[in-house]
């Protein structure tokens, strides 16, 4: 069935580089997502990536997205306090309908 | 709206009661998902509202779940006989239609005692 993978915590220094990888089973989803999602609050969309694509880039976001290994990465840099969050990647389910989420991770952002 | 509403905010309730939640979709939007996000997890769908056709409802955990949606307009998911397993946030996401973007309210966080 589909799934989606991501590791659950990361933590990294102030001003650092973030890479959060994700993993998914569709090899028919078009588009892929990532949302932050800060304490109380519902989720952000930061980014999203068409499947025809293999990088995207929007500031001190950059996702990679590898088709053949099924493999999706966010990389944030210049890593800021603000950005301790939980990410999920997401995917669109087969259907086309709901998004597929994985569980989220949890970046600590520490000065 | 400016983006997705949804209310209560919080909302505690004792094992055995019904509880009715609320979501104020984007207007214009046609689409509209419930979802629920237990503590520590993902986000599982629920319920997919498109326009006037027929709901996927494939995502109810059980009958005593259900939701409405009058056209493109607001919607209420109601739990009837809430247990303590139902204790989650129950987020609701609207889009221009199915193929595009998901944005998300804050929120409804459902504690059942």
């Amino acid at each position: 069935g589909e799934d989606v993978e991501q590791s659950l915590f990361l933590s990294v220094r102030e001003g650092d580089s973030s890479v959060i990888n994700c993993t998914y089973t569709d090899s028919s989803s078009t588009y892929l997502y990532w949302y932050k999602q800060e304490p109380g609050a519902g989720l952000q969309l930061l980014t999203y990536i068409f499947s025809n694509m293999d990088m995207k880039q929007d500031q001190r976001l950059t996702v990679l997205l590898n088709k053949k290994d099924k493999h999706l990465s966010l990389r944030i840099a210049d890593t800021q306090t603000g950005d301790s969050a939980i990410y999920f990647c997401a995917e669109i389910a087969q259907a086309g309908t709901a998004l597929i989420f994985g569980k989220g991770t949890t970046l600590s952002v520490s000065s | 709206g400016a983006g997705v509403s949804q209310s209560p905010s919080n909302k505690v309730t004792e094992k055995g009661k019904d509880v009715e939640l609320r979501c104020d979709p984007i207007s214009g939007h046609t689409a509209l998902y419930w979802y629920r996000q237990r503590l520590g997890q993902g986000l599982e769908f629920l319920i997919y509202f498109q326009g006037n056709s027929a709901p996927d409802k494939s995502g109810l955990p059980s009958d005593r779940f259900s939701a409405e949606r009058t056209g493109e307009s607001v919607s209420t998911l109601t739990i009837q006989r809430t247990q303590q397993e139902d204790s989650a946030v129950y987020l609701c996401a609207s889009s221009l239609d199915r193929k595009n973007i998901q944005y998300f309210g804050a929120g409804t966080r459902l504690s059942v005692l």
